[in-house]
């Protein structure tokens, strides 16, 4: 049975640093991994999106990696910034589920000024 | 290009009463995947459309059910609601059923329902 888990559940570092964020899976059968942001009682947005078959996805500040044979990715965020607080999920699409994406339970980020 | 539109944004409901909530998918796209959000549970899957059919359901009681429209607009409802349902409901859309290989999610900003 696939089990998304991220560590830690809370981070807090201060303005400038670079840091990484954890999420791995236990089936490595999935399609692909995508990385999501949610800020405190708003929907999810989209950050980064792995299909199964690259390693790794940039946009601006950020960078996903996936290694499937370990069960591992990270989100590694460059040059923190306040308003990169919020909380931040990953999400396995798995084909063996029938509910095909199956998701962490996050980390919540606190970027300190 | 619009969005993932959920409407309402906020619900206060009683218990014992039923709630429809809705959701459009971003043009074109004809999946709609729901999902619950608690802080405890995190998200749960509740079901996924694609062309007016339901194609996954996750484990969640008959109370709950939906359905999606020639239109790929979709709509759950919650019936004899109970305190355990307040939760942010959010709706998921996709170009192709279940995420697919090449395409991920695009989410709403969800409903906040909470049942006193």
């Amino acid at each position: 049975k696939q089990e998304v888990t991220q560590i830690p559940a809370a981070l807090s570092v201060p303005e400038g640093e670079n840091l990484v964020l954890n999420c791995s899976f236990t089936d490595s059968a999935i399609y692909n991994l995508q990385w999501f942001r949610q800020d405190p009682g708003k929907g999810l947005t989209s950050l980064l999106l792995i299909q199964s078959s690259q390693r790794e996805q940039t946009s601006g500040r950020l960078n996903a990696s996936l290694d499937k044979s370990s069960g591992r990715s990270t989100l590694y965020i460059a040059a923190s910034q306040p308003g990169d607080s919020a909380t931040y999920l990953c999400a396995a699409g798995d084909m063996n589920r029938d509910d095909k994406i199956i998701f962490g339970k996050g980390t919540r980020l606190h970027i300190l000024p | 290009k619009a969005g993932v539109t959920q409407t309402p944004r906020y619900l206060i409901k009683t218990r014992g009463q039923q709630v429809t909530l809705s959701c459009s998918p971003i043009s074109g796209h004809r999946s709609v995947s729901w999902y619950q959000q608690t802080p405890g549970q995190g998200l749960q899957f509740l079901f996924e459309y694609f062309s007016e059919t339901q194609r996954n359901k996750g484990n969640f009681p008959g109370r709950f059910s939906g359905r999606q429209f020639s239109n790929s607009r979709s709509e759950m409802n919650v019936s004899t609601l109970e305190l355990g349902d307040s939760a942010l409901y959010l709706c998921a859309s996709s170009l192709v059923p279940s995420g697919s290989f090449d395409y991920g999610y695009t989410f709403g900003s969800g409903t906040r329902l909470t049942v006193v």
